[in-house]
């Protein structure tokens, strides 16, 4: 069976700090993968997708970025943090990317910016 | 712009009794709806989802409802169970792949069940 993984699980670091948080899938290839940020009274808003290993599509300008060095592991960094990139991150993943495909969410990391 | 609202932050029901979760859209190329249920420091998890081609998909306690022409979609849980207390996400997104696989969340619906 599949099974995703996110680390850490809740994270506190000053603004201006570097982030990286790290998602991996198990029990499937070439999985379409998925970066979400749920912000306080907010719903979920997707961040980035990938298709593949070094394909990366960004879906809302920010100070954030992500990568995909290996087929099941999908990577979110920021050089310098801001207040408002505080939030609940959920990485997701999905066999097809067609609009029916259920996608499928990991634990999330609830990241706090002081 | 909000193209996939949940209009009520929270809703309370007694063990027993239905809970019906309400959904609007605005974005007419939306064919496909889902529903996730989220735990507190959870992911949220996939419920139930239904396509424009239909208007109810039942599974157990669980029922969805579409109504294209007033874009609005309803759950509805019955018999409500203290487990069933989470937060619930409604999404849209449009059928086929392309841009078409975006996922639109709502801001989702707080359900306690009550004992």
């Amino acid at each position: 069976s599949q099974t995703i993984h996110q680390w850490p699980a809740t994270l506190v670091q000053p603004v201006g700090s570097p982030l990286s948080l790290e998602c991996t899938v198990e029990g499937t290839s070439n999985p379409n993968l998925y970066w979400y940020r749920q912000a306080a009274g907010r719903g979920l808003q997707l961040l980035f997708y990938s298709v593949g290993i070094g394909q990366i599509s960004s879906e809302v300008p920010q100070n954030l970025s992500a990568s995909r060095p290996q087929d099941r592991q999908f990577i979110l960094s920021s050089k310098k943090l801001l207040l408002s990139d505080s939030g609940f991150y959920l990485c997701a993943w999905s066999e097809g990317l067609a609009g029916e495909d259920t996608q499928y969410f990991g634990p999330g990391t609830r990241l706090t910016v002081l | 712009d909000q193209q996939v609202k949940q209009n009520s932050p929270s809703l309370s029901v007694q063990e027993g009794r239905i809970s019906i979760l309400n959904c609007d859209y605005t974005n007419s190329m939306f064919d496909y709806f889902l529903w996730y249920k989220k735990y507190p420091a959870e992911g949220p998890t996939f419920l139930i989802s239904i396509s424009s081609i239909k208007d109810k998909n039942e599974d157990g306690r669980f029922t969805v409802f579409l109504n294209k022409s007033a874009k609005h979609l309803s759950l509805h849980i019955v018999p409500s169970q203290p487990g069933d207390s989470a937060v619930y996400f409604c999404a849209a997104s449009g059928m086929g792949g392309g841009s078409n696989y975006k996922l639109t969340f709502g801001k989702g619906t707080l359900l306690t069940v009550n004992p």
